[in-house]
Protein backbone atom coordinates (compact mmCIF):
# COMPACT_ATOMS: atom_id res chain seq x y z
CA UNK A 1 0.00 0.00 0.00
CA UNK A 2 1.15 3.30 -0.57
CA UNK A 3 1.45 5.50 2.77
CA UNK A 4 0.68 9.37 2.79
CA UNK A 5 2.56 11.65 5.12
CA UNK A 6 1.81 15.08 6.01
CA UNK A 7 3.12 17.88 7.21
CA UNK A 8 2.68 19.82 9.62
CA UNK A 9 -0.15 17.71 11.08
CA UNK A 10 -1.49 21.34 13.13
CA UNK A 11 -1.13 24.72 11.38
CA UNK A 12 -1.48 27.64 13.48
CA UNK A 13 -1.87 30.79 11.21
CA UNK A 14 -3.22 34.44 10.72
CA UNK A 15 -5.78 35.67 8.10
CA UNK A 16 -3.68 36.82 5.49
CA UNK A 17 -0.89 34.52 5.63
CA UNK A 18 0.79 32.19 3.10
CA UNK A 19 0.42 28.72 4.06
CA UNK A 20 1.99 25.50 2.64
CA UNK A 21 1.16 22.15 3.52
CA UNK A 22 3.27 19.04 2.26
CA UNK A 23 2.40 15.45 1.32
CA UNK A 24 4.81 12.75 1.02
CA UNK A 25 4.01 9.22 -0.91
CA UNK A 26 5.95 6.13 0.08
CA UNK A 27 6.19 5.69 -3.56
CA UNK A 28 6.29 7.43 -6.47
CA UNK A 29 2.56 8.57 -7.64
CA UNK A 30 3.29 10.38 -10.70
CA UNK A 31 0.69 13.09 -10.77
CA UNK A 32 -2.40 11.54 -9.22
CA UNK A 33 -2.78 13.46 -6.44
CA UNK A 34 -5.59 15.10 -4.49
CA UNK A 35 -6.21 17.84 -2.10
CA UNK A 36 -9.15 17.82 0.24
CA UNK A 37 -10.74 20.32 2.25
CA UNK A 38 -13.19 19.64 5.51
CA UNK A 39 -14.56 21.27 7.95
CA UNK A 40 -15.99 19.94 11.43
CA UNK A 41 -19.80 18.21 10.65
CA UNK A 42 -19.05 18.30 6.39
CA UNK A 43 -17.73 15.70 4.04
CA UNK A 44 -14.47 16.94 2.41
CA UNK A 45 -14.59 18.82 -0.37
CA UNK A 46 -12.28 18.31 -3.29
CA UNK A 47 -10.01 21.25 -3.91
CA UNK A 48 -6.91 20.37 -6.81
CA UNK A 49 -6.34 17.00 -8.22
CA UNK A 50 -3.89 15.87 -10.74
CA UNK A 51 -1.38 17.79 -8.08
CA UNK A 52 -2.05 20.75 -9.53
CA UNK A 53 -5.65 21.23 -11.30
CA UNK A 54 -7.54 23.87 -9.19
CA UNK A 55 -11.08 22.36 -9.47
CA UNK A 56 -13.86 24.81 -10.64
CA UNK A 57 -15.23 26.93 -8.29
CA UNK A 58 -11.98 26.69 -5.96
CA UNK A 59 -10.87 30.31 -5.16
CA UNK A 60 -7.91 30.90 -6.88
CA UNK A 61 -5.76 31.74 -3.60
CA UNK A 62 -5.40 27.17 -3.49
CA UNK A 63 -2.27 25.96 -5.95
CA UNK A 64 -1.11 22.32 -5.89
CA UNK A 65 2.17 21.48 -7.16
CA UNK A 66 4.99 18.16 -7.27
CA UNK A 67 5.31 14.94 -8.76
CA UNK A 68 6.76 11.68 -7.83
CA UNK A 69 6.58 11.56 -4.01
CA UNK A 70 6.32 15.27 -3.02
CA UNK A 71 3.24 17.36 -2.89
CA UNK A 72 2.13 20.88 -1.92
CA UNK A 73 -1.04 22.68 -1.47
CA UNK A 74 -0.45 26.43 -0.51
CA UNK A 75 -2.82 28.85 0.71
CA UNK A 76 -1.43 32.03 -0.86
CA UNK A 77 -3.09 34.18 1.71
CA UNK A 78 -5.31 32.58 4.22
CA UNK A 79 -9.34 33.66 4.56
CA UNK A 80 -11.47 33.00 7.73
CA UNK A 81 -13.20 30.42 5.53
CA UNK A 82 -10.19 28.59 5.29
CA UNK A 83 -9.98 27.26 8.65
CA UNK A 84 -10.47 23.75 8.02
CA UNK A 85 -8.60 20.42 7.56
CA UNK A 86 -6.71 19.54 4.84
CA UNK A 87 -6.22 16.21 3.10
CA UNK A 88 -4.09 14.46 0.41
CA UNK A 89 -5.06 11.71 -1.51
CA UNK A 90 -3.36 9.30 -3.87
CA UNK A 91 -5.22 7.54 -7.05
CA UNK A 92 -2.25 6.11 -8.55
CA UNK A 93 -2.87 2.53 -7.13
CA UNK A 94 -5.22 0.61 -5.21
CA UNK A 95 -5.71 0.68 -2.33
CA UNK A 96 -6.53 4.60 -2.73
CA UNK A 97 -5.14 6.14 0.85
CA UNK A 98 -5.37 9.46 2.14
CA UNK A 99 -3.37 11.61 4.17
CA UNK A 100 -3.56 11.94 8.00
CA UNK A 101 -4.50 15.35 7.60
CA UNK A 102 -3.28 18.73 8.04
CA UNK A 103 -5.74 20.55 10.43
CA UNK A 104 -5.56 25.00 10.36
CA UNK A 105 -6.64 26.88 13.00
CA UNK A 106 -6.35 30.37 13.61
CA UNK A 107 -3.64 31.67 15.33
CA UNK B 1 -26.85 19.70 -9.99
CA UNK B 2 -25.37 16.98 -8.71
CA UNK B 3 -26.62 15.45 -5.08
CA UNK B 4 -25.66 12.47 -3.38
CA UNK B 5 -28.30 11.96 -0.28
CA UNK B 6 -27.30 9.45 2.08
CA UNK B 7 -29.37 7.38 4.58
CA UNK B 8 -29.65 8.39 8.33
CA UNK B 9 -28.16 7.45 10.90
CA UNK B 10 -28.16 3.86 12.49
CA UNK B 11 -27.02 2.20 16.04
CA UNK B 12 -26.56 -0.98 16.13
CA UNK B 13 -25.39 -3.83 18.41
CA UNK B 14 -22.01 -5.61 17.61
CA UNK B 15 -22.31 -9.15 15.33
CA UNK B 16 -25.02 -6.94 13.25
CA UNK B 17 -25.09 -5.65 9.83
CA UNK B 18 -25.51 -2.27 8.66
CA UNK B 19 -26.92 -0.98 5.09
CA UNK B 20 -26.42 2.65 3.69
CA UNK B 21 -28.07 3.82 0.91
CA UNK B 22 -27.04 6.82 -1.45
CA UNK B 23 -29.50 8.46 -3.80
CA UNK B 24 -27.86 10.41 -6.38
CA UNK B 25 -29.46 12.75 -8.78
CA UNK B 26 -28.10 15.46 -11.37
CA UNK B 27 -25.92 13.40 -13.49
CA UNK B 28 -26.68 9.76 -15.22
CA UNK B 29 -26.21 7.52 -12.29
CA UNK B 30 -24.92 4.03 -14.34
CA UNK B 31 -22.42 6.69 -16.02
CA UNK B 32 -19.52 6.78 -13.57
CA UNK B 33 -18.45 4.76 -10.57
CA UNK B 34 -19.56 5.21 -7.27
CA UNK B 35 -17.04 4.94 -4.06
CA UNK B 36 -17.07 4.27 -0.13
CA UNK B 37 -15.50 6.20 2.04
CA UNK B 38 -14.89 5.88 6.33
CA UNK B 39 -14.27 8.29 9.07
CA UNK B 40 -13.72 6.99 13.02
CA UNK B 41 -14.96 9.87 15.28
CA UNK B 42 -11.88 12.53 15.23
CA UNK B 43 -10.01 10.17 12.64
CA UNK B 44 -8.80 10.38 8.64
CA UNK B 45 -10.43 9.10 5.49
CA UNK B 46 -10.09 5.75 4.76
CA UNK B 47 -11.34 4.10 1.36
CA UNK B 48 -13.52 1.35 1.59
CA UNK B 49 -14.30 0.46 -2.40
CA UNK B 50 -16.29 1.42 -5.14
CA UNK B 51 -19.23 -0.15 -7.23
CA UNK B 52 -19.88 0.35 -11.12
CA UNK B 53 -23.16 1.07 -11.24
CA UNK B 54 -23.89 0.08 -14.76
CA UNK B 55 -22.09 -3.34 -14.43
CA UNK B 56 -22.39 -3.67 -11.01
CA UNK B 57 -18.95 -4.36 -10.57
CA UNK B 58 -17.18 -3.90 -7.56
CA UNK B 59 -13.86 -3.62 -6.03
CA UNK B 60 -12.96 -3.78 -2.28
CA UNK B 61 -10.09 -2.86 -0.36
CA UNK B 62 -8.62 -5.49 1.42
CA UNK B 63 -9.48 -4.87 4.91
CA UNK B 64 -13.13 -4.60 4.30
CA UNK B 65 -13.19 -8.25 1.62
CA UNK B 66 -15.64 -10.52 3.27
CA UNK B 67 -17.56 -8.16 5.37
CA UNK B 68 -18.37 -5.38 3.00
CA UNK B 69 -21.07 -5.48 0.13
CA UNK B 70 -21.76 -2.98 -2.16
CA UNK B 71 -25.11 -2.89 -4.65
CA UNK B 72 -26.87 -0.79 -6.72
CA UNK B 73 -30.40 0.22 -8.01
CA UNK B 74 -30.28 1.54 -11.17
CA UNK B 75 -34.29 1.80 -11.03
CA UNK B 76 -34.01 4.20 -8.56
CA UNK B 77 -30.28 5.57 -8.59
CA UNK B 78 -29.19 4.76 -5.73
CA UNK B 79 -25.78 2.76 -4.43
CA UNK B 80 -25.88 0.82 -1.10
CA UNK B 81 -23.04 -0.28 1.20
CA UNK B 82 -23.48 -3.08 3.58
CA UNK B 83 -21.17 -4.18 6.12
CA UNK B 84 -21.40 -6.91 8.17
CA UNK B 85 -20.36 -8.86 11.50
CA UNK B 86 -19.82 -5.14 12.78
CA UNK B 87 -17.80 -4.19 15.92
CA UNK B 88 -17.01 -1.34 17.94
CA UNK B 89 -14.15 0.02 15.76
CA UNK B 90 -17.02 0.42 12.61
CA UNK B 91 -18.20 3.09 14.57
CA UNK B 92 -17.57 5.82 11.93
CA UNK B 93 -19.37 8.40 9.57
CA UNK B 94 -19.30 6.46 6.22
CA UNK B 95 -20.04 8.83 2.90
CA UNK B 96 -20.72 8.22 -0.91
CA UNK B 97 -18.56 9.71 -3.35
CA UNK B 98 -18.71 9.94 -7.33
CA UNK B 99 -15.96 10.22 -9.58
CA UNK B 100 -17.39 12.11 -12.90
CA UNK B 101 -15.30 10.10 -14.98
CA UNK B 102 -15.26 6.49 -16.61
CA UNK B 103 -12.36 5.26 -14.66
CA UNK B 104 -12.50 4.34 -10.68
CA UNK B 105 -8.92 5.09 -10.11
CA UNK B 106 -7.14 8.20 -11.34
CA UNK B 107 -9.64 10.55 -11.04
CA UNK B 108 -10.63 12.48 -7.77
CA UNK B 109 -14.10 12.25 -5.88
CA UNK B 110 -15.89 15.16 -7.40
CA UNK B 111 -19.04 15.03 -4.65
CA UNK B 112 -19.51 13.51 -1.73
CA UNK B 113 -22.85 12.81 0.14
CA UNK B 114 -23.59 14.35 3.27
CA UNK B 115 -22.70 11.47 5.22
CA UNK B 116 -24.00 8.49 7.66
CA UNK B 117 -22.92 8.12 11.56
CA UNK B 118 -23.25 4.36 12.03
CA UNK B 119 -22.37 3.86 16.02
CA UNK B 120 -22.02 0.17 17.03
CA UNK B 121 -22.33 -0.39 20.84
CA UNK B 122 -24.06 -2.75 23.16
Amino acid sequence: DIQLTQSPSFLSASVGDRVTITCRASQGISSYLAWYQQKPGKAPKLLIYAASTLQSGVPSRFSGSGSGTEFTLTISSLQPEDFATYYCQQLNSYPITFGPGTKVDIK
Amino acid sequence: QVQLVQSGAEVKKPGASVKVSCKASGYTFTGYYMHWVRQAPGQGLEWMGWINPNSGGTNYAQKFQGRVTMTRDTSISTAYMELSRLRSDDTAVYYCAYVYSSSPLSHPFDYWGQGTLVTVSS
